[in-house]
């Protein structure tokens, strides 16, 4: 079984629309992120959790809003989705290690996201 | 404003050609990675560095980590059309919010058989 899962895979929805992309994970990471990938911009960061109370806004957090609901489950809502927030969206993970500052993320499968 | 600028955006190459990938900054990084995606998938990490001046070879690919930690270049050997893909690099700045990945645009990597 994957270590990071998100639901769903592909989702078709309308303008206006709330949208929860969900994202679970059995790493027993603390950490948990939100991405969203355009072709040509890379991974751009949404939301990043570093515990159930953490919750902190990433470089593109606008029309987005997160929910910790547990250390294993972070999920992403689209309040009122729009045509421009069309996009593959990831969740990661990280064990991010106090010595070295190192800090391996381990991404799921992405949901691809249409908004029409 | 983009951290980690990477070169090139899009890369064709034939089968068994040599090929370079960089990413620069104008900051100094803890430690820089380097991921690969394929169609359908997340990223998955290759490596990480964290000493200026380090390389560490995987195989046919080659990273290393400039001396002033700003930079860092993947060399691949030998392209075979398995390396196809694409390839983030992605830094940890010091004095930033730890934990947290400044990513690269990444290069698009096609290797034609």
């Amino acid at each position: 079984d994957a270590d990071v899962t998100q639901t769903p895979r592909n989702r078709i929805t309308k303008t206006g629309k709330r949208i929860m992309l969900e994202c679970s994970q059995t790493k027993g990471h603390d950490r948990m992120y939100w991405y969203r990938q355009d072709p040509g911009l890379g991974l751009r960061l949404i939301y990043y959790s570093f515990d159930v109370k953490d919750i902190n806004k990433g470089e593109i957090s606008d029309g987005y809003s997160v929910s910790r609901q547990a250390q294993a489950k972070f999920s992403l809502s689209l309040e009122s989705a729009i045509p421009n927030q069309t996009a593959l969206y990831f969740c990661a993970t990280s064990d991010y290690m106090t010595s070295g500052s190192r800090n391996t993320q381990y991404f799921g499968p992405g949901t691809r996201l249409t908004v029409l | 404003t983009q951290l980690l600028e990477q070169s090139p955006q899009f890369l064709s190459i034939q089968e068994g050609e040599n090929l370079t990938v960089y990413c620069n900054s104008s900051s100094v990084f803890s430690s820089l990675q380097w991921y690969r995606q394929e169609p359908g998938e997340g990223p998955v990490l290759l490596v990480t560095v964290v000493t200026g001046g380090e390389v560490k070879k995987l195989k046919r690919l080659t990273f290393q980590f400039g001396d002033a930690r700003k930079d860092s270049s993947l060399h691949i050997t030998a392209a075979q059309p398995g390396d196809t893909g694409l390839y983030l690099c992605a830094g940890g700045v010091r004095g930033s919010t730890l934990g947290r990945l400044y990513f690269g645009r990444g290069t698009q990597l096609t290797v034609w058989p």
